[in-house]
């Protein structure tokens, strides 16, 4: 595809209710990345696939918070049990995954996650 | 722990007037360092990137150096437009331990351009 899409654009859920977010990286990118981005801050990492494997998952704050990427292209973010807390735009990036030290990511628009 | 920080955390500058934004960051064992440009309700657009072994990169009205060894990177822009408003993001990539090579963000600074 052109660039990195997320969908959807927006969710609004209840507290403890689950939610699943989407990202569909660039076209041929083998590297994907999940970020967090609270209010006024930076995008803090989450997780890390190269291909279809999780290769670094340090950055997913608890259990609540899973991913996947099962045929090595789309990924989904799935959160449980939400709470207000996780209210935050999260964002996918992706690269093409052949020098991940020096690679450029491109970042999707992001979700916005509210939760009431 | 990586951190990175960004000096000022916001900027209003008129049009056509030159500025620096400043990045700072604590450990100097960085892959390369990214300057990114985000709009509201929008994504990230990488601007610049600078590997570890460069000094600089330039990109039309925009440059960008890195000193390694102090810990700083700054963003120049030249002849700052309207369009130019936005938030710049500061990125360092470093190997996280865990199995990759993590992008770092500072906070970011949000600049204003007054036509």
């Amino acid at each position: 595809g052109a660039g990195v899409s997320q969908t959807p654009s927006n969710k609004v859920t209840e507290k403890g209710k689950y939610v699943e977010l989407r990202c569909d990286p660039i076209s041929g990118h083998t590297a994907l990345y999940w970020y967090r981005q609270s209010l006024g801050q930076g995008p803090e990492f989450l997780i890390y696939f190269q291909g279809t494997g999780a290769a670094d998952d340090s950055g997913l704050p608890n259990d609540r918070f899973f991913a996947v990427r099962p045929e090595g292209s789309v990924s989904t973010l799935k959160i449980q049990r939400t709470e207000r807390g996780d209210s935050a735009v999260y964002l996918c990036a992706s690269s093409r995954g052949l020098a991940e030290s020096t690679d450029t990511q491109y970042f999707g628009p992001g979700t916005r996650l509210t939760v009431l | 722990k990586q951190e990175v920080t960004q000096i000022p955390a916001a900027l209003s500058v008129p049009e056509g007037e030159n500025l620096v934004l400043n990045c700072s960051f604590t450990d100097s064992a960085i892959y390369n360092l990214q300057w990114f440009r985000q709009d509201p309700g929008k994504g990230l657009t990488s601007l610049l990137l600078i590997q570890s072994s460069q000094r600089e990169q330039t990109s039309g009205r925009l440059n960008a150096s890195l000193d390694k060894s102090s810990g700083r990177s700054t963003l120049y822009i030249a002849a700052s437009q309207p369009g130019d408003s936005a938030t710049y993001l500061c990125a360092v990539r470093a190997y996280s331990g865990a199995g990759s090579y993590q992008l770092t963000f500072g906070k970011g600074t949000k600049l204003s351009v007054i036509p």
